[in-house]
């Protein structure tokens, strides 16, 4: 099992620009969230969703979309980037919720917005 | 947005020496407690869900309790390794959201 796998590792982008952040996993859960790192704060939920075809917005889902058409695949798309979007981006899956279930996170991708 | 406190925010100690660190919540509407340890360059690991009041988990050195009526949970690292050298991340789930919050996280560092 690979587990939870994000794609890119590393991105650089400018203001204005579009990209999306890939992440999949292999465990069949149900599950799936994203969140951000920034340096001083906790992680923080951005958008979640509780099975293919269903999303809902976390604490921070201004400037970010999602989609969930398998269930393995949850990708995060940032519609116009702004240097408040530079952070580090974690993927994570859980088999029984974002509140009960242990959750498994990806690697992270580290985004620079300029 | 929910207030999820961890203190102290670092901790240096030396091989062999026991420490814990406290993850503070609100005492009303409790869901779930979540643990994790992230070292660096890695990402962050489960370690304990708690749900009930009273409950004590164990894994190994590392043991967490939890105190719902009161809004805290401990996490106690018995003779600390320097692979204990971690940031560990607490998460409060309410039964308002069902999302969890985290916590800032305790940075322990374990000297050889």
């Amino acid at each position: 099992n690979a587990g939870v796998t994000q794609t890119p590792k590393f991105q650089v982008l400018k203001t204005g620009q579009s990209m999306t952040l890939q992440c999949a996993q292999d465990m069949n859960h149900e599950y799936m969230s994203w969140y951000r790192q920034d340096p001083g704060m906790g992680l923080r939920l951005i958008h979640y969703s509780v099975g293919a075809g269903i999303t809902d917005q976390g604490e921070v889902p201004n400037g970010y979309n999602v989609s969930r058409s398998t269930t393995e695949d949850f990708p995060l798309r940032l519609l116009s980037a702004a240097p408040s979007q530079t952070s580090v981006y974690f993927c994570a899956s859980s088999y029984e919720g974002l509140a009960m279930g242990e959750q498994y996170f990806g690697p992270g991708t580290r985004l620079t917005v300029t | 947005i929910l207030n999820v406190e961890q203190s102290p925010q670092s901790l240096h100690v030396q091989e062999g020496d026991s420490t814990n660190f406290t993850c503070s919540f609100p005492s009303s509407n409790f869901y779930a407690l979540h643990w994790y340890r992230w070292e660096t360059a890695k990402s962050p690991e489960a370690l304990f869900v708690m749900t009930l009041n009273g409950d004590e988990k164990k894994k190994g050195r590392i043991s967490a309790t939890l105190n719902t009526k009161e809004g805290y949970s401990y996490l106690y690292i018995k003779g600390s390794q320097p692979e204990d050298s971690a940031t560990y991340l607490c998460a409060f789930a309410s039964g308002g959201s069902y999302i969890p919050t985290f916590g800032r996280g305790t940075s322990l560092i374990v000297h050889p």
